[in-house]
């Protein structure tokens, strides 16, 4: 069984770089086809993708983002760290890890329960 | 970037009814479309794969149609445990992108 867990600072000054990190379990991401992705929600808002790495490291980043995001996995860890650089009040939302699965066409088949990040002064 | 446009953005429905949310993608997208589930305060699931496949644990009720550029999601009959917001995704290319989310209220 594939789990997944996020972890992080639940608030964050604006300007300052965010850093989560997503344990996960039940999958390597050294195995063929292994990806994680993120994905956030500000209140009451839809879902926005934000980043996926893949087994082999290639990296893709949400177009509108991807100056500020970075995304590293450590597989002897089981574990991928995001980061998004100068945090503004905007980026306030419930921010997830997900599994996607190996075979196409992919989907997120398993979530982290979200971690809840304010960015306030 | 693929957009994708959900229909309704709400709609309120009884237990029993048929309940029927559309996905438009701006450009084709073959059958690369998922169908999320997010009940208030808990991480969306996975409900429909490959626009049509419905992903282990499912009830049988819901089910998805489409490919190309227009997708629906079906609920054949309303049960309480379905009041929740769906959201539409697309994994046909990178960035991948979401809908806007319907939420299904009881009516």
């Amino acid at each position: 069984q594939i789990t997944l867990k996020e972890s992080g600072p639940t608030l964050v000054k604006p300007t300052q770089t965010l850093t989560l990190t997503c344990t996960f379990s039940g999958f390597s991401l050294s195995a063929n086809g292994e990806s994680v992705g993120w994905i956030r929600q500000p209140p009451r808002r839809a879902l926005e993708w934000l980043a996926l790495i893949y087994w082999n490291d290639d990296k893709r980043y949400n177009s509108s983002l991807q100056n500020r995001l970075t995304i590293i996995k450590d597989t002897s860890k089981n574990q991928v760290v995001f980061m998004m650089a100068n945090m503004d009040p905007v980026d306030t939302a419930t921010y997830y890890c997900a599994h996607q699965t190996r075979l196409e066409p992919r989907a997120f088949d398993f979530w982290g329960q979200g971690t809840v990040v304010t960015v306030s002064s | 970037d693929i957009q994708l446009t959900q229909s309704p953005p709400s709609l309120s429905a009884s237990v029993g009814d048929r309940v029927t949310i559309t996905c438009r993608a701006s450009q084709t997208i073959g059958n690369y479309l998922n169908w999320y589930q997010q009940k208030p305060g808990k991480a969306p699931s996975l409900l429909i794969y490959a626009a049509s496949s419905l992903q282990n644990g499912v009830p049988s009720r819901f089910s998805g149609s489409g490919s190309g550029t227009d997708f629906t999601l079906t609920i054949s009959s309303l049960q309480p445990e379905d009041f929740a917001t769906y959201s539409c995704q697309q994994s046909y290319s990178t960035p991948r992108t979401f809908g806007q989310g319907t939420r299904v209220e009881i009516k």
